[in-house]
């Protein structure tokens, strides 16, 4: 199975402050990854697909790149409601796998 | 919208179906899935089905144990989890499953989940 390595897995960050959280794939996945946001006691909600597609909805802040074995998601300027967990996702081959999340708290 | 129902506690070696009621969406024309998360960890894709029912893909480790099934007639969305093992213990999710024509796929959206526990 693909294994998907998220860096880091947790961080402390400021309102404002700009935010990278990086998932590197054990083979190349070309650019079949997504990007998840998780907040306590909620489902996971869609942010990115495809790599870098922004969801219909998301806020503009949340980007995301890479293709093959590295990706990054970016929060320009992290706000509020940011403050939760995020994972990637390989959709490449089965059996589909997540890193294993980074927790995002408020410093 | 997607509301799963029919979690709670099961001894091991014990059988549970949750099912996944669908409204708001077109059911029958996409691919469903299961997904899942043991209380304090992380997420983890458990089974796809596609439109018709008679393609699917499971987690290696819930193979011969579980079976995921759809009723497109009544909007719903099945998994029957037999043998069940306390490793099973999770928060199971399901969610509409979108995929590109040469890939990628992507889950949106899920279910609020509910809670299987497998213990004595």
């Amino acid at each position: 199975a693909i294994q998907m390595t998220q860096s880091p897995s947790s961080l402390s960050a400021s309102v404002g402050d700009r935010v990278t959280i990086t998932c590197r794939a054990s083979q190349g996945i070309r650019d079949d990854l997504g990007w998840y946001q998780q907040k306590p006691g909620k489902a996971p909600k869609l942010l990115i697909y495809a790599a870098s597609t922004l969801q219909s909805g998301v806020p503009s802040r949340f980007s995301g790149s890479g293709s093959g074995t590295d990706f990054t998601l970016t929060i320009s300027s992290l706000q509020p409601e940011d403050f939760a967990t995020y994972y990637c996702l390989q959709d490449n081959i089965y059996p589909w796998t997540f890193g294993q999340g980074t927790k995002v708290e408020i410093k | 919208q997607l509301v799963e129902s029919g979690g709670g506690l099961v001894q091991p070696g014990g059988s549970l179906r949750v099912s996944c009621a669908a409204s708001g969406l077109t059911f029958s024309t996409y691919w469903m899935s299961w997904l899942r998360q043991a209380p304090g960890k992380g997420l983890e894709w458990v089974a796809n089905i596609n439109q018709a029912g008679n393609e699917k893909y499971y987690l290696d480790s819930v193979k011969g144990r579980f079976t995921v099934s759809r009723d497109n007639a009544k909007n719903s969305l099945y998994l029957e989890m037999n043998s069940l093992r306390a490793e099973d213990t999770a928060v199971y999710y399901c969610a509409r499953l979108l995929m590109a024509a040469a890939g990628p796929n992507w889950f949106d959206p899920w279910g609020q989940g509910t809670l299987v526990t497998v213990s004595s």
